[in-house]
């Protein structure tokens, strides 16, 4: 699961500023799902992804998130004008196929986001 | 609707003391995955192990064994022989068929001293 690469590892960020969050996934993995951590709790699904769609967001806070997966580039986490309970662990794992055949999602190592 | 229990938040024992961690999960399908993971105090998610419904055996790799009953819905994970760096969060989770998202436990926090 080392291969799925996330940065930063730590991002801190006053109240009102924007948060990015990259995930590359596994090489030759083209499905990328982001979860987050609120302190003291398991994860929650947040967004899946595929290059160029998103699958589900159903996970995702209506308001200031975004996601995306371009055909080029890592997956991106956008949090806008961040407030402090979005202070979390954001992991992103990624498999290489649609994980309703229940292969097996790898994580990265999280991006610890710490709002001011 | 919680879908995995992991009714123990914090467990700590002394090494070399066996340690189980339970899992109870829910779910009206037939055909279903279970997952645990181990986040050390570094952060990163550590995939341990994943069993599908169809496979109630036990398995053991080292020191870890999990007991998987369908009876009761309960999933449970054991380290034999714990030692120091087995001190971790411990996350059950599970995924339906057909469902591409993992539902985690709220994690068992295991502390094990010297």
């Amino acid at each position: 699961n080392a291969g799925v690469m996330q940065n930063p590892r730590h991002l801190v960020r006053r109240r009102g500023q924007e948060a990015r969050l990259r995930c590359s996934p596994m090489k030759g993995h083209s499905h990328v799902y982001w979860y987050r951590q609120l302190p003291e709790e398991g994860l929650k699904f947040m967004v899946y992804l595929q290059k160029e769609n998103i699958i589900d967001e159903s996970g995702m806070p209506k308001e200031r998130f975004s996601a995306e997966f371009p055909k080029e580039g890592p997956s991106i986490l956008r949090i806008q004008q961040v407030v402090r309970g979005d202070s979390a662990a954001y992991f992103c794992a990624s498999s290489p196929r649609d994980r309703g055949a229940n292969t097996e999602a790898f994580f990265g190592q999280g991006t610890r986001l710490t709002v001011v | 609707a919680q879908k995995v229990t992991q009714a123990q938040t914090e467990i700590s024992v002394v090494e070399k003391e066996d340690v189980t961690l339970d899992c109870v999960y829910e779910t009206r399908d037939t055909t279903y995955y279970l997952f645990w993971y181990k986040q050390p105090p570094s952060g990163e998610l550590v995939f341990l192990i994943r069993r599908n419904s169809f496979d109630e055996q036990n398995e053991i790799s080292g020191r870890y064994s999990w007991n998987f009953q369908k009876s009761t819905s309960s999933f449970n994970f054991t380290i034999t022989a714990s030692q120091v760096v087995d001190s971790a969060v411990y996350f059950c989770a599970l995924s339906e068929e057909g469902d591409y998202k993992l539902s985690f436990g709220a994690g068992t926090t295991v502390t094990v001293r010297a």
